[in-house]
């Protein structure tokens, strides 16, 4: 069955560094998701993709996020400036349509940032 | 925006019994439910879904009730087994969770006891 990959699994960086989380969505889903986990706590939106263009995001999805498709199967997320509240998991996902149409999504199994 | 709560936070059963998890949502545009099963170190699976189209959905040892007009929906998981020890989350969305994003609850930890 096909996945959602990320990588890395555990990222770790300093405070103030910049950080590129990568994933590789399902071939043939258009729809690409970023939630992030802090620990213990519940899986919230960030921002949501589609046609080389960010569809939704939300409060959390700041100046300091931003998203990238640099190829056919790659999708970053990247964070400019880290901070310690920035440590977190975070999930890739995609689905094979969007808005009005029964998509599930399927997550990766994550991308680990922890900010020293 | 929406918000979705979800009861309880740890759930402790017998093997062989049922487990029952709750949530309620907000957003009465709201139309797409899924259940999703989180083992420790792993991202999110979906394990069964439904929208506002129907009241009660079943697979195998596992459904899902809806009531759109209290807002609210269940999941049901019939003669527990020691793999159901997982965190289970709800989630609620307008569209199917395309474009819009899924609101999650916040997580009932399930315990099942040998």
């Amino acid at each position: 069955e096909p996945e959602v990959t990320q990588t890395p699994s555990h990222q770790v960086t300093q405070m103030g560094q910049e950080v590129i989380l990568r994933c590789v969505p399902i071939s043939n889903h258009l729809y690409f998701y970023w939630y992030r986990q802090i620990l213990g706590q519940k899986v919230e939106f960030l921002v949501s993709f589609y046609n080389n263009e960010i569809s939704e995001k939300s409060e959390i999805f700041d100046d300091q996020f931003s998203v990238e498709r640099p190829d056919g199967s790659n999708f970053t997320l990247k964070i400019r400036s880290t901070k310690l509240e920035d440590s977190a998991m975070y999930f890739c996902a995609s689905s094979e349509a969007g808005a009005g149409v029964y998509s599930p999504l399927h997550f990766g199994n994550g991308t680990r940032l922890t900010v020293t | 925006g929406e918000n979705v709560e979800q009861h309880p936070s740890t759930l402790s059963v017998q093997e062989g019994d049922s487990a029952v998890i709750k949530c309620t949502y907000s957003d009465s545009a709201s139309n797409y439910f899924p259940w999703y099963k989180q083992e420790l170190g792993k991202g999110p699976q979906l394990i069964i879904d439904i929208r506002s189209n129907v009241g009660e959905k079943k697979d195998q040892r596992i459904a899902v009730t809806l009531n759109k007009t209290a807002k609210h929906f269940s999941l049901h998981i019939t003669e527990t087994q020691p793999e159901d020890s997982a965190v289970y989350f709800c989630a609620a969305s307008f569209s199917g969770g395309g474009a819009d994003g899924l609101t999650f609850g916040k997580g009932t930890h399930l315990i099942i006891q040998p």
